[in-house]
């Protein structure tokens, strides 16, 4: 069955860099794009970005100077890499999917990872 | 960007009342738009997309609906375990947007 599962370090230095790891099983990335999206605790839903099938991204225009997406299809992974992190974006990161009859739409979430920013 | 405003921001609602959550488009998004239910600790889950499609293994009593650029989300008799936050989303556009969430909790 199709799963996502998040991984990365929890904790991170303010103006370091993130690294997160979306590790998928069930289907192929070359057939299924993988979206990033984070939820600061107790807030709501904002979109990161995305990796399409084909292998362009496209990213949120407000952090796409810091962000970069990227996969290693033979190992079924997708990676999150940003840059000069700072408290703000202390967050829950998810990944996401798009399900078999509802095209587009995140039908699959992995389990989310917590990512706090801070010295 | 595409603003959602979506409202209420909270509603407590009994058993088996009707319940109606709206998401207000900042522009035409045809019918790009999604709900989702979000319990505490969880992942969001799809109800609706494409604005009035049911998402496989969803109940019923769900129901989407569009008026120009005004999206409605309907539960027509709440049940115990409707509790939670929705959220639109719309994918008309770079960058998708979601909107601020509707806390639903039983009266």
């Amino acid at each position: 069955q199709v799963q996502l599962k998040e991984s990365g370090p929890g904790l991170v230095q303010p103006s370091q860099t993130l690294s997160l790891t979306c590790t998928v099983s069930g289907f192929s990335l070359t057939s299924n794009s993988v979206h990033w999206v984070r939820q600061p605790p107790g807030k709501g839903l904002e979109w990161v970005g995305a990796i399409w099938s084909g292998g362009s991204t496209d990213y949120n225009s407000a952090l796409k100077s810091r962000l970069s997406i990227s996969r290693d299809t033979s190992k079924s992974q997708v990676f999150l890499k940003m840059n000069s992190l700072q408290t703000e974006d202390t967050a829950i990161y998810f990944c996401t999917r798009s399900g078999a009859v509802a095209k587009g739409w995140f039908a699959y979430w992995g389990q989310g990872t917590l990512v706090t920013v801070s010295s | 960007d595409i603003q959602m405003t979506q409202s209420p921001a909270s509603l407590s609602a009994s058993l088996e009342e009707i319940v109606t959550i709206t998401c207000q488009a900042s522009q035409d998004i045809g019918n790009w738009l999604a709900w989702y239910q979000q319990k505490p600790g969880k992942s969001p889950q799809l109800l609706i997309h494409s604005a009035t499609s049911l998402a496989d293994g969803i109940p019923s009593r769900f129901s989407g609906s569009r008026s120009g650029t005004q999206y409605s989300l309907k539960i027509s008799r709440l049940q115990v375990e409707d509790t939670g936050i929705y959220y639109c989303l719309q994918r008309y556009s770079n960058p998708w947007t979601f909107g601020g969430g509707t806390k639903l909790e039983l009266k």
